[in-house]
């Protein structure tokens, strides 16, 4: 069974901070991606990325970057934390290719005061 | 990115009567189009996909449709149940990028 960690639960954090949100996979997926999600708003992608040290940006990608050092590993980085991105973010990953589903961790609650 | 909509945004059903969501996409190019479920304070998780070469898909009470022509494709859910009470999402695929649709929270009566 596809295992998708990411490593806080539940953060809060302070406007202005750096944030560091992490997420491992033990597929050996090629794809990853970092979504936020908002009441009535859905998920919303903020980066992708298909490959090691690859990324792309998604449909909100302002405020955020990533990394992607090692093929398991997916960083979403907020530089400089405000409260507009107080919200849940969820990792995801799957196989390279069309047709393939997501798999989800559990989600991050980030509240940002 | 594409633009996807799903309606009805909320339902609410009977236990036992069927329950139907709809998603609209723009981009021609998608040829997967999954459906994902997602319990209160639980991740999305997938129940049901289609490929662009299929027009229907059946898993015992759920079902997808897809109408490539008219660009939309929808949820079927049968014999409903307190344990479909969720939120669902449509995410159709044309390339590396998946759009989400908003959802719809599917309340049970019992």
């Amino acid at each position: 069974d596809v295992k998708v960690t990411q490593s806080s639960r539940y953060l809060v954090k302070r406007t202005g901070e750096k944030v560091f949100l992490e997420c491992v996979q033990d597929m050996d997926h090629e794809n990853m991606f970092w979504y936020r999600q908002d009441p009535g708003l859905g998920l919303r992608l903020i980066y992708f990325s298909y490959d090691v040290k690859m990324k792309e940006k998604g449909d909100i990608p302002e405020g955020y970057s990533v990394s992607r050092e090692k093929k398991e590993r997916f960083s979403l980085i907020l530089e400089s934390a405000s409260t507009n991105q107080t919200s849940m973010y969820l990792c995801a990953t799957g196989w390279r290719g069309l047709g393939s589903p997501l798999h989800f961790g559990n989600g991050t609650r980030l509240t940002v005061t | 990115g594409e633009n996807v909509e799903q309606h009805p945004s909320t339902l609410s059903v009977q236990e036992g009567d069927s329950a139907v969501i709809k998603c609209t996409y723009s981009d021609s190019a998608s040829n997967y189009f999954p459906w994902y479920k997602q319990e209160l304070g639980k991740r999305p998780q997938l129940i049901i996909d289609i490929r662009s070469n299929v027009g229907e898909k059946k898993d015992q009470r759920i079902a997808v449709t897809l109408n490539k022509t008219a660009k939309h494709f929808s949820l079927h859910i049968t014999e409903t149940q307190p344990e479909d009470s969720a939120v669902y999402f449509c995410a159709p695929q044309g390339d590396y990028k998946l759009s989400f649709g908003a959802g719809t929270t599917v309340t049970v009566r019992a």
